[in-house]
C-alpha cells in the first residue's frame, strides 16, 4: 500500500521527557511536513523539508527538531523545551518544490503530557 | 504573507439539501487553493484543488469549488449533501515564493441532519 506511516497513534509523556514521532512514506515524495493540530485552531507548521539533509523552520518549531537523513523518513522529537506539547500532531508530504503539487497527510499521532 | 478564513465555524444542513462551506484567501500573486477534509481521529483527506484553468473545480465524493478571483474566494460545495459528509472541512493556500507552505484555515464543521 503506498501512503504515509505514522507511529504510534497514541504517546504519552512524561514532564521533561524527550519523545519522538516517526513518519514514513513510500510515495517517493522529496518534500515532507510536520503540522500540529489544536481544537480550533486550524493546522500550524512545525518543520518542513524539501530535500535530504535540509529542512527549515515553520511558524512554531520552538522546542521541536527534525532530521531528513533519508527520503521516505522524517522523524519528529518533542523536546522538554515543548511547554505544551499536547496535541495532534500530522505529517505529511508532496512530490517536490512545485506550487500546485498536492500535500498528503498521514493518519496522525496523539501526544498526551502526563 | 499568505492566510485564509473560513467564516462559519460550524454549517449544518438536511440530507439532500446543498452544502456550501465558506472559504476567502489572501495571498500575493496568483493562488493555489485547496479543500481537503478530517473525520473524526484521522488525517487530512484531499478533495480538491485549483491552480489555474476553469475557475469551477470538481473532486472527489461529488464535492465542487468556485474560484473567485475578485472576491478572493474558494467556496466548497456539494449539490446534495449525505449525512457521510459531515466531518471537519480545512480550506488552504500558497502562494508564489520561495517556500512551499500551505496555510490553513481554522475548520469548518458540517453536520448533515438526516
Amino acid at each position: 500500500d503506498g501512503g504515509i506511516t505514522q507511529s504510534p497513534k497514541y504517546l504519552f509523556r512524561k514532564e521533561g521527557q524527550n519523545v519522538t514521532l516517526s513518519c514514513e512514506q513510500n510515495l517517493n515524495h522529496d518534500a515532507m511536513y510536520w503540522y500540529r493540530q489544536d481544537p480550533g485552531q486550524g493546522l500550524r507548521l512545525i518543520y518542513y523539508s524539501q530535500i535530504v539533509n535540509d529542512f527549515q523552520k515553520g511558524d512554531i518549531a520552538e522546542g521541536y527538531s527534525v532530521s531528513r537523513e533519508k527520503k521516505e523518513s522524517f522523524p519528529l522529537t518533542v523536546t522538554s523545551a515543548q511547554k505544551n506539547p499536547t496535541a495532534f500532531y500530522l505529517c505529511a508530504s508532496s512530490s517536490g518544490p512545485t506550487f500546485g503539487n498536492t500535500i498528503y497527510f498521514g493518519e496522525g499521532s496523539w501526544l498526551t503530557v502526563v | 504573507a499568505q492566510s485564509v478564513a473560513q467564516p462559519e465555524d460550524q454549517v449544518n444542513v438536511a440530507e439532500g439539501n446543498p452544502l456550501t462551506v465558506k472559504c476567502t484567501y489572501s495571498v500575493s500573486g496568483n493562488p493555489y487553493l485547496f479543500w481537503y477534509v478530517q473525520y473524526p481521529n484521522r488525517g487530512l483527506q484531499f478533495l480538491l484543488k485549483y491552480i489555474t484553468g476553469d475557475n469551477l473545480v470538481k473532486g472527489s465524493y461529488g464535492f465542487e469549488a468556485e474560484f473567485n478571483k475578485s472576491q478572493t474566494s474558494f467556496h466548497l460545495k456539494k449539490p446534495s449533501a449525505l449525512v457521510s459528509d459531515s466531518a471537519l472541512y480545512f480550506c488552504a493556500v500558497r502562494g508564489p515564493g520561495n517556500d512551499y507552505k500551505l496555510s490553513f484555515g481554522a475548520g469548518t464543521t458540517v453536520t448533515v441532519r438526516a
